[in-house]
């Protein structure tokens, strides 16, 4: 597609419940990234994936979180036993790879609320 | 243990004049620097970039500066706009890794 495209743009779930996120990056674009952003904070690393490489997972904030990524393409972020400190908006991003110096194209995010 | 700061959360600018914002970070592994401009409800975009090895760019309105030795980076406007009202953030790359470090962001709003 033409841009990055993220779904739900918005998603509502009672604590405790599970939630899955999705990313559909630029077709061609071999990295994919995970963000987060709460409220009044800046951008938080959460996963990165290079190619075929293993994922950079360092960002992660507990092992309730995890990501996968189908080849170069979809990729779905899932919280397990979602908390109340686990709102945010999600953001999703791709790039060609290969230290482009164009950055990231981001797309406009998944806004997760727990209550 | 906060690698980049933004230690303005906000910024207010009569339209016409000059927005600066800066960034500090601590670490000397970084050899891209970038400013991400946003908007609510949208995603982050690409404004521009520069590398380490120079201490200038320039495009349009918009100039960033690194200073390698004091480890700070500004992004310069001028003249300022009302569109360009959003919040802007530097994100910070480090040598062989496509992973950026974003700042905590600087909120600007340009009036009339």
């Amino acid at each position: 597609g033409a841009g990055v495209s993220q779904s739900p743009s918005n998603k509502v779930t009672e604590k405790g419940k599970d939630v899955e996120l999705r990313c559909d990056p630029i077709s061609g674009h071999t990295a994919l990234y995970w963000y987060r952003q709460r409220l009044g904070q800046g951008l938080e690393f959460l996963i990165y994936f290079q190619g075929n490489s293993a994922p950079d997972k360092s960002g992660l904030p507990s092992d309730r979180f995890s990501a996968e990524r189908t080849g170069e393409s979809v990729s779905t972020l899932t919280i397990q036993r979602t908390q109340q400190e686990d709102s945010a908006v999600y953001l999703c991003a791709s790039s060609a790879g290969s230290m482009s110096s164009y950055g990231y194209t981001f797309g406009s995010g998944t806004r997760l609320t727990v209550v | 243990d906060q690698q980049v700061k933004q230690n303005s959360p906000s910024l207010s600018v009569q339209e016409g004049r000059i927005s600066i914002l800066n960034c500090d970070y601590t670490n000397s592994m970084f050899d891209y620097f970038l400013w991400y401009k946003k908007y609510p409800a949208e995603g982050p975009t690409f404004l521009i970039s520069i590398s380490s090895i120079k201490d200038k760019n320039e495009d349009g309105r918009f100039t960033v500066f690194l200073n390698k030795s004091a480890k700070h980076l500004s992004l310069h406007i001028v003249p300022s706009q009302p569109g360009d009202s959003a919040v802007y953030f530097c994100a910070l790359r480090s040598y062989n890794t496509d992973k950026l470090i974003f700042g905590t962001g600087t909120r600007l709003q340009v009036f009339p």
